[in-house]
């Protein structure tokens, strides 16, 4: 079956614009995670999303980021006023549940570069 | 705050070779679970296997075997048998049992594996 898809695979953008990262979970799926993996670092945490449940925005490293999950299915990063130091790949992941037991199952990420 | 640490920044081992990738983590919780993900220039994590902080035998899959020392709060990977594919980043991930949510990453080991 179909894997977590995302797009665009890559985006140059300017500082100062705003960018929207798009990710498609595995059909079913109730769970949704955004990661950012920046050059030599590990991922980071940046959102989560479990059904209809608020999401846990405890990552989101300032207020120019949010996201957003329509219907429990599709969801969109958004990132305003862009900086050089967002420059990173932005992976998402979905899994059945928020059981944690339950494997996180990651796309191929968005790579962002802020010129 | 739980903290994952991985010391090799890169490993080479021989192909038909064995190698042991470490992970050490911090945390306070007596319920949690361990990963190791596989990042293949693709960029793409997989699952290579996970343990369960509860059960003392460690967990294996296939040519993947992990060592978990509970007390020494130390999880290493070991990969027999190491073919080319095996070549990518590892990563080494913690997720709390008490809550749903996100993982928890360490910066990453890149496995080179010479023919």
């Amino acid at each position: 079956g179909a894997g977590v898809s995302q797009s665009p695979s890559n985006k140059v953008t300017e500082k100062g614009k705003d960018v929207e990262l798009r990710c498609d979970p595995i059909s079913g799926h109730t769970a949704l995670y955004w990661y950012r993996q920046s050059l030599g670092q590990g991922l980071e945490f940046l959102i989560y999303f479990q059904g209809n449940s608020a999401p846990d925005k405890s990552g989101l490293p300032s207020d120019r980021f949010s996201a957003e999950r329509t219907g429990g299915s599709v969801s969109t990063l958004t990132i305003q006023r862009t900086q050089q130091e967002d420059s990173a790949v932005y992976l998402c992941a979905s899994s059945p549940t928020s059981g944690i037991w339950d494997e996180q199952f990651f796309g191929p990420g968005t790579r962002l570069t802020v010129l | 705050a739980q903290t994952v640490t991985q010391s090799q920044p890169e490993m080479s081992v021989q192909e038909a070779e064995t190698v042991t990738l470490s992970c050490t983590y911090d945390t306070s919780e007596s319920d949690y679970y361990l990963f190791w993900y596989k990042q293949p220039p693709s960029r793409q994590m997989i699952l290579v296997i996970r343990q369960e902080a509860y059960k003392q035998q460690n967990a294996t899959e296939n040519r993947f075997s992990v060592n978990f020392q509970k007390a020494a709060k130390s999880f290493s990977l070991k990969i027999s048998d190491s073919q080319l594919g095996d070549a990518a980043m590892y990563f080494c991930a913690y997720r709390s049992g008490g809550s749903q949510g996100n993982l928890i990453f360490g910066k990453g080991t890149k496995l080179s594996v010479k023919p």
